[in-house]
């Protein structure tokens, strides 16, 4: 495997259900991201990770749960979400230096979640 | 505020030249990236800006002027595989990406 991987490709949940979505790199990157990409609007920042350390949560709700066991792998639990929620979740990873720009992210394909 | 605007839906022909328009306005300024996204698939890098000017990569080129808050990309001898969204992204004074909304480029023969 090379790049950036995510499991599953498509998921269909109830709202009662919980579920999990996993990402891995295997770029030696030392920061990890979840996000969320809706029709026609910008690609929303839910979680960052640097480090193994979360570094940003963007006011998302509670029914979102990340996890971050080690550098090279991202989890998003998921548990009673909405309609709402149903959109792409891309994971995403870079290489940091602390206090510079131009680390490019690398993205997986997406996971295509569907809340019913 | 920051916002990132970008048109939504740009059209153009094979062969032909086009160029896709961001403006920005963020807390900060650590540079501009610019992603391709095929339907149903990963956004991937094109480009990245931090000083004024002209960045040239093959057919895809990307300007940048930061005391207008204004970049675009320069797509050359389009080609059909073009057809994408193009997504601007602007790296805040926290060095995190602030996403524009993408825009559809369609390419006709």
């Amino acid at each position: 495997e090379t790049g950036v991987t995510q499991t599953p490709r498509h998921l269909v949940m109830g709202m009662t259900n919980k579920k999990s979505l996993k990402c891995e790199q295997h770029l030696g990157h030392n920061a990890m991201y979840w996000y969320k990409q809706s029709a026609k609007k910008p690609l929303e920042l839910m979680f960052v990770y640097s480090l193994e350390e979360r570094v940003e949560n963007n006011s998302v709700p509670s029914r979102f749960s990340p996890e971050c066991p080690n550098s090279s792998h991202l989890f998003l639990h998921l548990h009673t979400l909405q309609p709402e929620d149903s959109a792409l979740y891309l994971c995403a990873s870079s290489h940091n230096s602390p206090g510079t720009g131009g680390n490019e992210q690398f993205f997986g394909p997406g996971t295509r979640l569907t809340v019913l | 505020g920051q916002n990132i605007d970008q048109p939504t839906e740009m059209t153009a022909t094979e062969g032909a030249i086009v160029q896709i328009n961001c403006t920005y306005q963020t807390s900060g300024f650590n540079g501009l990236f610019w992603y391709q996204q095929h339907a149903g698939e990963a956004p991937t890098f094109l480009s990245y800006n931090v000083l004024d000017g002209l960045e040239e990569k093959g057919r895809f080129s990307s300007f940048l002027s930061r005391s207008k808050g204004y970049s675009y990309l320069l797509l050359k001898e389009l080609q059909m595989k073009d057809s994408a969204s193009y997504l601007c992204a602007c790296m805040d004074s926290n060095y995190q990406l602030i996403w524009g909304a993408g825009t559809k480029l369609i390419i006709k023969p």
